[in-house]
């Protein structure tokens, strides 16, 4: 079946870095852009940006320009996210999201699969 | 960027009753809205998209209207599973979301 299984909690400091990963399986990889989403602790959901599996492509939220990059590595069907200059507001679940649109090069900006979460805690 | 206000913060209600929550926008997203519901521990689900279209294996129970600025879910009977939050999430612009209504059972 369609999954999205993402890498295991993490701690750190702040002023560190996190890399989370987001493995695919059942659906083909490059046929939907996969995004990042975050909860934080107030429940709050907040987009953080996309990847397009098939080239590479990213966009990201203006707030997290300069310190988020997403890439991806076909040959085992996974997208990461790697955030940096960490701070105490960081401290969320992170969400991979596969994007509704089945087209190749195409989203909507609709999430119809999700990754269980990856907990990140950022704690001196 | 366009802010998205639900309401009621917390909805009571019991099994086999008609649920209806509210999202509005602070300008108008047209029709490009979704709902999501989430319990807890778990992942969002996504429910409804464009306002009005159901996704993938969701019950007939679960139907989304509006457009521009005011949106509306409704569950017409409610399961025991139902019970939970439940977000919109426009895309218009940039994504946003809501900030949630919980339902709970009474």
């Amino acid at each position: 079946q369609v999954q999205l299984a993402q890498s295991g909690a993490e701690v750190r400091k702040p002023g560190a870095s996190v890399k989370v990963s987001c493995k695919a399986s059942g659906y083909t990889f490059t046929g939907h852009y996969i995004h990042w989403v975050r909860q934080d602790r107030g429940q709050r959901l907040e987009w953080v940006g996309w990847i397009n599996p098939k080239s590479g492509d990213t966009n990201y939220a203006e707030r997290f320009e300069g310190r988020v990059t997403m890439t991806r590595d076909t040959s085992i069907n996974t997208v990461y996210m790697d955030l940096s200059r960490l701070r105490s507001d960081d401290t969320a679940v992170y969400y991979c999201a596969r994007d509704l649109c089945p087209l190749t090069n195409c989203y909507y900006f609709y999430m119809d699969v999700w990754g269980k979460g990856t907990t990140v805690t950022v704690s001196s | 960027e366009v802010a998205l206000t639900q309401s009621p913060a917390t909805l009571s209600l019991s099994p086999g009753e008609r649920a209806t929550l509210s999202c509005r926008a602070t300008e108008s997203v047209g029709h490009l809205l979704a709902w999501y519901q989430q319990k807890r521990g778990q992942a969002p689900r996504l429910l409804i998209y464009d306002a009005s279209k159901r996704a993938t294996g969701i019950p007939a129970r679960f139907s989304g209207r509006g457009s521009g600025t005011d949106f509306t879910l409704t569950i017409s009977s409610l399961e025991p599973e139902d019970f939970a939050v439940y977000y919109c999430q426009q895309r218009h612009d940039w994504p946003t979301f809501g900030q949630g209504t919980r339902l709970e059972m009474k």
